[in-house]
């Protein structure tokens, strides 16, 4: 069964600074990979979306990841954070294959700015 | 907005109810999934339905069912309800054949 681990509960960055959550996953082969933002109260909005291709990929509000796949990783990237950014952000992998496209999710990593 | 609705927005109950909850996907998707957040557990995967048939099953307890109707709109029935179901439950949705699934704002059940 595939697995997803967050490993920072919490991350704490100055307005301005740049940004790396991580993302490690468990998978006999290659997932679909996502991130999705949590804000509080809200629902999740996908930020950013790895299916094949080009290993960095581009998503909405300046966010990146890159996959690894020596690291079995995704790690999401913003080099210059917003006091907006301030949510919980949860790496999420899907079978890569026609077994099904449920949601797997990490625990997630809260995001404090600090002004 | 990602175009997919739930009500009730909140709902709080007693131990041993049943409530309903509903879920519209977005226009024109025919997958819904339901997804449970607790503090516990964290995201976990309930349960899909693909064009009004059941297509994966998650961690759903046997109190809990769902079903999707003609329409594509979605309800997920929990029953007996105890202290530990309290949790946001969230419907996504995507196309068919797609990865990506789309939440909606959830559904926060509390049972006192």
């Amino acid at each position: 069964a595939q697995s997803v681990t967050q490993p920072d509960i919490h991350i704490t960055v100055s307005e301005g600074a740049s940004l790396e959550l991580r993302c490690n996953y468990s998978y006999g082969a290659t997932p679909y990979l996502f991130w999705y933002v949590q804000s509080p109260g809200q629902g999740l909005q996908l930020l950013l979306k790895y299916f094949s291709g080009d290993t960095l990929v581009q998503g909405i509000k300046g966010f990146e990841a890159e996959f690894k796949r020596s690291q079995s990783s995704f790690n999401l990237r913003k080099p210059s954070v917003h006091w907006s950014d301030a949510a919980e952000y949860f790496c999420a992998v899907a079978p890569g294959d026609n077994a099904g496209n449920m949601l797997t999710f990490g625990g997630g990593t809260r995001l404090m700015v600090k002004p | 907005d990602s175009g997919v609705t739930q009500t009730p927005k909140h709902l709080i109950t007693a131990t041993g109810q049943r409530v309903t909850l509903r879920c519209s996907p977005r226009s024109g998707d025919l997958s819904v999934y339901w997804y449970q957040q607790s503090l516990d557990q964290g995201l976990q995967f309930l349960i899909q339905y693909y064009n009004g048939e059941e297509r994966a099953k998650g961690n759903i307890l046997e109190r809990f069912s769902a079903q999707q109707f003609p329409d594509l709109h979605s309800e997920l029935n929990l029953s007996s309800l105890e202290l530990g179901d309290s949790a946001l439950y969230f419907c996504a949705s995507n196309l068919a054949g797609g990865r990506e699934q789309y939440f909606g704002p959830g559904t926060r059940l509390t049972v006192t």
